[in-house]
């Protein structure tokens, strides 16, 4: 049962370097979401996808990109990596709200350094 | 703007205490909440769901219970192992108009410690 997938577990970038962080789920989820993780701040939403074909703005999308390239997958893409963006990455998936409990489900996490 | 409080904020106790952890938020349009666990280095585990019909959840020694009206959820471990210690989370799901999706407001978590 692999529910969330997210690869690299670990990178360490040069500011501006760019990379794609890739995530996938297996559960047939309609909507996903790339949240980071900062001591202090908690959980912050970047961007989501409420289904396939549609992404939208979260609270700090400031810098990020995103692809949903299927029902399974979405990608969060760093163009030119600054030292601010360091930080724990997390995607999640669930199904819609309207269509199901809403339960979201995370991956690991992707612990990002740029230097 | 959404706000969810979790208190408090770190928990040290003996095993087999029976503990309550506290959640508020700010705005009563959240129609669902949910309880997570998180392991250090790990990513978060969900505990227990509940909609914005019901009014608890019960999964093994957890129990969360939500009151809307007075914008508070509580986590109740019963009988605390070692194996229990990790921060807890919680996240309200509010009802946003205009978007299907619904925003999840996260809380910052307690940091729980259970010691043998």
């Amino acid at each position: 049962n692999a529910g969330v997938t997210q690869t690299p577990k670990f990178q360490v970038l040069k500011t501006g370097q760019s990379m794609t962080l890739q995530c996938a789920q297996d559960m047939n989820h309609n909507s996903m979401y790339w949240y980071r993780q900062d001591p202090g701040m908690g959980l912050r939403l970047i961007y989501y996808s409420a289904s396939e074909g549609t992404t939208d703005k979260g609270e700090v999308p400031n810098g990020y990109n995103v692809s949903r390239l299927n029902k399974r997958e979405f990608s969060l893409r760093l163009e030119s990596a600054a030292p601010s963006q360091t930080s724990v990455y997390f995607c999640a998936s669930s199904l819609r709200p309207t269509q199901g409990s809403g339960e979201l489900f995370f991956g690991e996490g992707s612990r990002l350094t740029v230097l | 703007k959404q706000e969810v409080t979790q208190i408090p904020a770190a928990l040290s106790v003996p095993e087999g205490e029976n503990l309550v952890l506290n959640c508020s938020f700010t705005d009563s349009a959240i129609y669902n909440l949910q309880w997570f666990r998180q392991d250090p280095g790990k990513g978060l585990t969900s505990l227990l769901l509940i909609q914005s019909s019901q009014r608890e959840q019960t999964s093994g020694r957890l129990n969360a219970s939500l009151d809307k009206s007075s914008g508070r959820s509580t986590l109740y471990i019963a009988a605390s192992q070692p194996g229990d210690s990790a921060t807890y989370l919680c996240a309200g799901r509010r009802d946003d108009r205009g978007s299907t999706l619904g925003r999840l407001y996260f809380g910052r978590g307690t940091q729980l410690t259970v010691w043998p």
